[in-house]
Parts: structure tokens; sequence; C-alpha cells
């Protein structure tokens, strides 16, 4: 079956824009959470969503949002852009939240100049 | 006390050899300790995972050893392989908020043939 699909793969913002990543999960699966991967600070959880709503959140500030559908996929968005959002993205999905169902896509680059 | 400190930051071992990554905990609130492994270009992918009601738990090559009253969890990777070279993430998590995954810092694995 397919896995998480994260678009896109790379992409390439000016400060001050914004960003929208997309993430559709496996088929079935109702949780949705968004990291962010970072040389210096590793992995971190940015929020959660299951069945269209937000169930936890990371300590990210709050240009940092994200949204998810009817249909499960999810988006994040990022307003007002600075260089130090530029990190890999990456957004995982289970069936109900449990931790080892947890499956993550390969990420969107996003790279801030 | 959220933090899960893992070391060491790199690892190089000999095809054959055992290679072994150390982490530690501060918040007794955890009950769910899960090993990632991540690939170059990919997202992590779940390896093993143990709770802390057991003191190992082993799947194949790879072991799990949990040391509750240290606070401490370690991963073994037997008889290792070159195919093992990557990077290896401990975690710790509330099974509550099981989405809210806080992950070490990360091993960069080499296995030398």
């Amino acid at each position: 079956k397919a896995g998480v699909t994260q678009t896109p793969r790379y992409l390439i913002k000016t400060r001050g824009q914004q960003v929208t990543l997309s993430c559709s999960p496996i088929s079935g699966h109702r949780s949705v959470s968004w990291y962010q991967q970072t040389p210096g600070q590793g992995l971190q959880f940015l929020f959660e969503y299951f069945s269209e709503t937000q169930r936890n959140k990371g300590n990210f500030p709050g240009r940092f949002s994200g949204r998810q559908f009817s249909n499960s996929r999810s988006e994040m968005n990022v307003s007002t852009l600075e260089l130090g959002d530029s990190a890999l993205y990456l957004c995982a999905s289970s069936w109900t939240g449990e931790n080892y169902g947890y499956t993550f896509g390969s990420g969107t680059r996003l790279t801030v100049v | 006390q959220q933090q899960v400190k893992q070391s060491p930051q790199s690892l190089i071992v000999q095809k054959g050899g055992i290679s072994i990554i150390n982490c530690a905990y501060e918040n007794t609130a955890f009950d769910y300790f899960p090993w990632y492994q991540q690939f170059p270009g990919k997202g992590p992918a779940l390896l093993i995972a143990i709770r802390p009601d057991v003191s190992e738990k082993k799947e194949g090559r790879f072991t799990i050893s949990f040391n509750k009253s240290a606070k401490q969890f370690s991963l073994h990777i037997m008889d290792s392989q070159p195919g093992d070279s990557a990077t290896y993430f401990c975690a710790a998590s509330r099974y509550s908020s099981a989405s809210k995954i806080i992950f070490g810092s990360g091993t960069r694995l080499s296995i030398r043939p």
C-alpha cells in the first residue's frame, strides 16, 4: 500500500514569504503529526491533527499552523518565513495516534533565503 | 525535563561487531520508548520499542535494554552489517499523548566492511 506522501519534496522561499506544505497519510489513517528536523535542534514535534481537530501542539510560534481535511490529508503553513525555518519538515500518520503505528513520510526540504 | 539525551553522536563499528547507543531521560511520566532508524533522504522508521514494565526486548539483531531506576535505555545491534549504516534516534513519549514524541539528538552509525 502507498506510504505517507509529502509534497513538494524541495522548496526554496524568500524570507518574509509564507509557505504551505502538504501531507497525504496512509489510507485509513486518521492521525497526522508534523515534525521539524534541523541539524541544530534535531527532531521537534510541531502538532498533531486527528479527525480534523488539533489534538496536540508543540512549542512553536503561532507562525506555524496546520489543518486537516475530512479525507485526513493535512497541510502545514508557515507565515513570515525566517532563515531559521530552513529545515526538513516531516509528516507522520497512524490509525488513531498510537506511537507504534506511526509511519513517517520522506519530508519536504524547505530552504529560506 | 522533556529532554532525551543520546550518546554517542557518531559511532564506527566493524562489520560483525556490536553497536551500542545509549539514551537517558528525566521525565518519569514517559512510558513508551521507541527507537527510529533514518536513512539519508528518508523519514525516520520505527525499529523497535519498549514499555517500562520490561527490562529487555529483542527483535532479530536489535535489542533494547531498559533500566527504569537509572532512567536509561540502550540499543544493541548484534552482528552489525553495512546496511545498518544510518542515523538512529531514541525517543520517549507518554502513551496517552503518543503523537508528541520527544527525540534524542541522533547517532550516526557507520559499519565498516
